[in-house]
């Protein structure tokens, strides 16, 4: 089935440690997103990327890196530079690059605490 | 910047009861608006997308309408099942690749 695989689902982060999130999509779509998700609060942009070898910082970029190598991966690195980084990560992508008529899907997160 | 605004936080419905979820957003210049479910501990899956041009989209039980001018837009669900329990999220497309969410609307149906 297509879709959209993050993993992994729960990671700990030690303080000053880097952590990679992964997501994969078999969609064969152009465009790729990560989103961070707060209680209470709506889901912010971090990183997007309309193709391979392009990206973009979203709202909340500081403190994560991203890559494009493959059109069907997007990690995202989360950073000892960034302070607060307990949250529910999600990735989604779309048809196209970035063609709005078209809906966002969603892989099914991955939860990060501080250890 | 578009400021997108979900009311109620939460709502609680006895089963088979009709329901009206609201988002209103700032900026009226939009290119769609989506709704998406989200239950605990998962991620978001669409449920329908408006294109600005358009009034309203319908997907079973569900009905979104959309008034760009008033910055509204509504999801209806009729019927209520316990199985529609989840967390309701609306996000409306500005520009190209910036879509803003609201924070949802947690719908619980009691059976």
């Amino acid at each position: 089935d297509g879709g959209i695989t993050q993993s992994p689902k729960y990671l700990f982060r030690k303080e000053g440690q880097n952590v990679t999130l992964s997501c994969e999509q078999n969609l064969n779509h152009d465009a790729m997103y990560w989103y961070r998700q707060d209680p209470g609060q709506g889901l912010r942009l971090i990183y997007y990327s309309q193709i391979v070898n392009d990206f973009q910082k979203g709202d909340i970029a500081e403190g994560y890196s991203v890559s494009r190598e493959k059109k069907e991966s997007f990690p995202l690195t989360v950073t000892s530079a960034q302070k607060n980084p307990t949250a529910f990560y999600l990735c989604a992508s779309r048809q196209g690059q970035g063609l709005l008529n078209q809906p966002q899907h969603f892989g099914d997160g991955t939860r990060l605490s501080i250890l | 910047k578009q400021e997108v605004t979900q009311i109620p936080a939460a709502l609680s419905v006895p089963e088979g009861e009709n329901l009206v979820l609201n988002c209103s957003f700032t900026d009226s210049a939009i290119y769609n608006l989506q709704w998406f479910r989200q239950d605990p501990g998962k991620g978001l899956t669409s449920l329908l997308l408006i294109q600005s041009s358009q009034r309203e989209q319908t997907s079973g039980r569900l009905n979104a309408s959309l008034d760009k001018s008033s910055g509204r837009s509504t999801l209806y669900i009729a019927a209520s099942q316990p199985g529609d329990s989840a967390t309701y999220l609306c996000a409306v497309a500005h520009n190209n690749n910036d879509m803003r969410f609201g924070a949802g609307t947690r719908l619980t149906v009691k059976p």
